[in-house]
Formats: structure tokens, sequence, C-alpha cells
């Protein structure tokens, strides 16, 4: 059982560059997150997906898309990479249960990325 | 302005002394409160929960208040070890399973 599994760890690319980060997560849950995390921001939500085949804008979107592949799997695509988006990426996924108390985030180990 | 607000921005304290972070938040209609911890290069794993009901929860070293007449949330760290060195993030579940952040305490044990 390994969780929230996140690829690359790390990644460099120039301006104008595309790249997508890879998430998988093997707790069957329903749903999952993008987070960037920047000093003195804290975690900010980019997109999220509620349930298989559905997807929405979170507080920052600008300049990303997403795909939820499958259950397990959420994708987060940056089409032309801009210095802005220098960021530490987490993916994160959560179990929803109406009423219940225990869900939780668990999130995977995040992906460094530089844009120069 | 951010909807959940946590103080001390950060801290440094000696290994074996006590030492209290605080969460205040503004958001409604209140559902629970989650302290998570983030070592350096991790993702963040959660401590503890604090439901409407719930006034003190212990993890350990780690004990939670909460009271939600004032909307205040603190993590009380008992004994610090090095290892409690970590960023300390409050996450509020509000509304329709929506989630506020705050920004993080960022807590240094120094022997």
């Amino acid at each position: 059982n390994a969780g929230v599994t996140q690829t690359p760890k790390f990644q460099v690319l120039k301006t104008g560059q595309s790249m997508t980060l890879q998430c998988a997560q093997d707790m069957n849950h329903n749903s999952m997150y993008w987070y960037r995390q920047d000093p003195g921001m804290g975690l900010r939500l980019i997109y999220y997906s509620a349930s298989e085949g559905t997807t929405d804008k979170g507080e920052v979107p600008n300049g990303y898309n997403v795909s939820r592949l499958n259950k397990r799997e959420f994708s987060l695509r940056l089409e032309s990479a801009a210095p802005s988006q220098t960021s530490v990426y987490f993916c994160a996924s959560r179990v929803r249960f109406r009423g219940r108390q225990d869900e939780k985030l668990f999130f995977g180990s995040g992906t460094q990325l530089s844009v120069l | 302005k951010n909807q959940v607000e946590q103080s001390p921005q950060s801290l440094i304290i000696l290994e074996g002394k006590n030492c209290t972070l605080q969460c205040n938040y503004t958001v409604s209609p209140f559902s629970n409160l989650r302290w998570y911890k983030q070592d350096t290069g991790r993702g963040p794993v959660s401590l503890t929960i604090m439901t409407f009901s719930e006034n003190t929860k212990s993890n350990g070293r780690y004990t939670a208040t909460l009271d939600a007449d004032t909307k205040q949330s603190s993590l009380h760290i008992t004994a610090s070890q090095l290892s409690d060195s970590a960023s300390y993030i409050c996450v509020v579940s509000y509304g329709n399973n929506r989630l506020a952040f705050g920004k993080g305490n960022q807590v240094v044990v120094i022997p």
C-alpha cells in the first residue's frame, strides 16, 4: 500500500516548455487534489477532482490543466511553463463520506519544479 | 484576508521545552479542524482532528484544543524533540466539504 505516489520528484524546465506531473493513489479514494506550496503562501489549491470523471478549478488554476484518467490517477499539465510556476507541487487524495469526521487528506511527497 | 491565521509564523525552541501554536479561523459552517505536520521535503501528514464537540485531544506529546465559540485552536507540543522540527499546518473543513489552509507554523527545535 504505497499511498499517494508523485513523479517526478524534481524537474527543471525552460520557459515555454511543457510537462506533466503524474499522481496515483492506491487507497480507492474518491477525491484528488493538486496544490502548490510557495514560501510564505502556504498550500494553495490548483485543481481538484471530486470523483472520477469530474474536475474543477481551485484558487490558482491559470496556466494549468488536469486530467482524471481513472479513479487512481490525476495528472497536472503545464502547457507553457513560466518562472512564476516555480514551486513545490503536492498531489493529495481524500475519501469522502457524508457526515463522517474521519476523512483526511493524504499527500504525496511533492515535486520540486524550477522554471528558468 | 486569509480565512485561517496561524501564529507565530516561526519559532525556535530548546529541546525538552514546551511550545504552543495557535490557529484562528473565520470560515463557517464549521465541520472539523485538522493539524498536519510537514517535515522538510515531505508532504503534510495528519496529526489530529478536532470536531465541534471536542475541546481537547492528545496524540502522544501533541495536544490539540478547540474553542468553537471563539473559532480558535491550539497545538501544544510537550517535551519537544529534534524530530518535532517541522511546519505545522492548520486546515479547517467547512461548508460543502471545502477546505481552508493556514500558512503554517515553522518550528525549529535546537539541542
